[in-house]
């Protein structure tokens, strides 16, 4: 398996723009989370899914966040629109559902001017 | 509440020389503990897993923790560091079946 797959890796944009980050997870995975990781507060828990519904998003910082899970293969995380604060790497992990370990994908780099 | 405390944001050793990262827990029930890594521009690794048993619980490239439930910790341990070693740690708590929780991380730095 190719492990979780994210993207892009790298996303610049300046602010007041949408951003979209992407996320593929482990073929038969039930569990999809998205964290984001700064300096100040470390890995935060935005929102996780379970068999593509949304269970929690008490993480999501503002409406400006959205996150999508249309399929068991397939999830997004939206910003719209970005503001510089929003900067932080992003992450998405998955689970499967007699696990209890979270697999992380390559994380994405978001830098907003 | 779940949360995890790493008391140290550094922890420098040198090469050939035992390692310990520190990790104390507070959580409700049975604690499910974890330890990752990440490298530069990487994502998270896991190294290890407690869920029940023996204590003494053994992982990845070398790596060992130690859980003590008085103590509520979960120390992760290594006898002899190596310099490939140097990244970016991080305790996990879990009661189950909900999302890790996570310590901010210590930086380990392994000097030859």
């Amino acid at each position: 398996d190719a492990g979780v797959i994210q993207s892009p890796r790298h996303e610049v944009t300046e602010m007041g723009q949408e951003v979209t980050l992407r996320c593929k997870p482990i073929s038969g995975h039930d569990y999809l989370f998205w964290y984001r990781q700064t300096m100040m507060r470390g890995l935060e828990l935005l929102i996780y899914f379970n068999n593509n519904v949304p269970i929690d998003d008490s993480g999501m910082p503002e409406d400006r966040f959205s996150a999508k899970m249309p399929n068991a293969s397939f999830s997004t995380l939206k910003i719209q629109p970005s503001e510089p604060r929003d900067s932080a790497v992003y992450f998405c992990a998955s689970r499967n559902f007699g696990g209890v370990e979270q697999y992380f994908g390559p994380g994405t780099r978001l830098t907003v001017t | 509440a779940q949360s995890v405390a790493q008391p140290e944001d550094q922890v420098n050793v040198a090469e050939g020389n035992p390692l310990t990262v520190k990790c104390t827990y507070s959580v409700s029930g049975n604690p499910y503990l974890f330890w990752y890594v990440q490298y530069p521009n990487r994502g998270l690794q896991f190294l290890l897993k407690y869920i029940t048993g023996d204590n003494l619980v053994k992982g990845s490239y070398g790596f060992e923790a130690e859980f003590n439930k008085s103590q509520t910790s979960f120390h992760l341990k290594k006898p002899s560091a190596l310099v490939s070693d140097s990244a970016l740690y991080f305790c996990a708590v879990s009661s189950g079946n909900t999302p890790l929780v996570f310590g901010k991380g210590t930086r380990l730095s392994v000097i030859a």
